[in-house]
């Protein structure tokens, strides 16, 4: 079974902050993704990433940026942290590049900024 | 808008009830997802159906998709209280690049 494992479920920081949130798939996939999700907004895509050392910018990049250095590890990075980065986010991978297979969701961090 | 929206946003019925999910979208698709999300956690693939399908299965789940209408149902039968979650579509755009728009949610509320 493909595993996706997030460093965190719950995770408080302060305005101003710089957070890392880390994901790590076993798998071998070639994608991966990282999503928030709201209350009444749905998954919003942030960044993804079709191979190490790419990445590209989804919905809603602003005030983020990502780092994928190793295929199998996908991170997040909130430079400045704000209250309206609150919100679940979810990290996903997916097996071929450049295709819209199944993705593979990790359980999610609750990010609270305080 | 979100590309996928569907209807109802939530529902509730009785165990041994089926479920029906609805799902609109706008734009041209290659494909469309379901996927399931239990209360606070990641979620979880169902079924994908390509733009050249009309109908498939997968145990008691049911996914119809008419791209004239642009719409697509989810079909759980025989529902059992273990199905509660949040369902969502999710469409893979034609010339969107290999990214998935998710939609919004419906919440199902099994009760025995």
């Amino acid at each position: 079974d493909v595993k996706v494992t997030q460093s965190s479920r719950y995770l408080v920081k302060r305005t101003g902050e710089k957070v890392f949130l880390e994901c790590v798939q076993d798998m071998d996939h070639e994608n991966m993704f990282w999503y928030r999700q709201d209350p009444g907004l749905g998954l919003r895509l942030i960044y993804f990433s079709y191979d190490v050392k790419m990445k590209e910018k989804g919905d809603i990049p602003e005030g983020y940026s990502v780092s994928r250095e190793k295929k199998e590890r996908f991170s997040l990075i909130l430079e400045s942290a704000s209250t309206n980065q609150t919100s679940m986010y979810l990290c996903a991978s997916s097996a071929r590049p450049r295709s819209t297979d199944t993705q593979y969701f990790g359980p999610g961090t609750r990010l609270t900024v305080l | 808008s979100q590309q996928g929206e569907e209807d109802p946003q939530a529902l509730s019925i009785q165990e041994g009830e089926n479920a029906t999910m609805n799902c609109s979208y706008k734009t041209s698709i290659n494909n469309l997802q379901w996927y399931r999300q239990n209360s606070g956690r990641g979620l979880v693939h169902l079924i994908l159906i390509r733009s050249n399908e009309r109908e498939k299965h997968s145990g008691r789940l049911r996914v119809t998709l008419d791209t004239s209408k642009k719409s697509s149902s989810l079909l759980i039968t025989a529902s059992r209280a273990a199905d509660t979650a949040s369902y969502f579509c999710a469409t893979d755009r034609t010339g969107g690049g290999n990214k998935l728009t998710f939609g919004t949610g419906t919440q199902l509320k099994v009760e025995l």
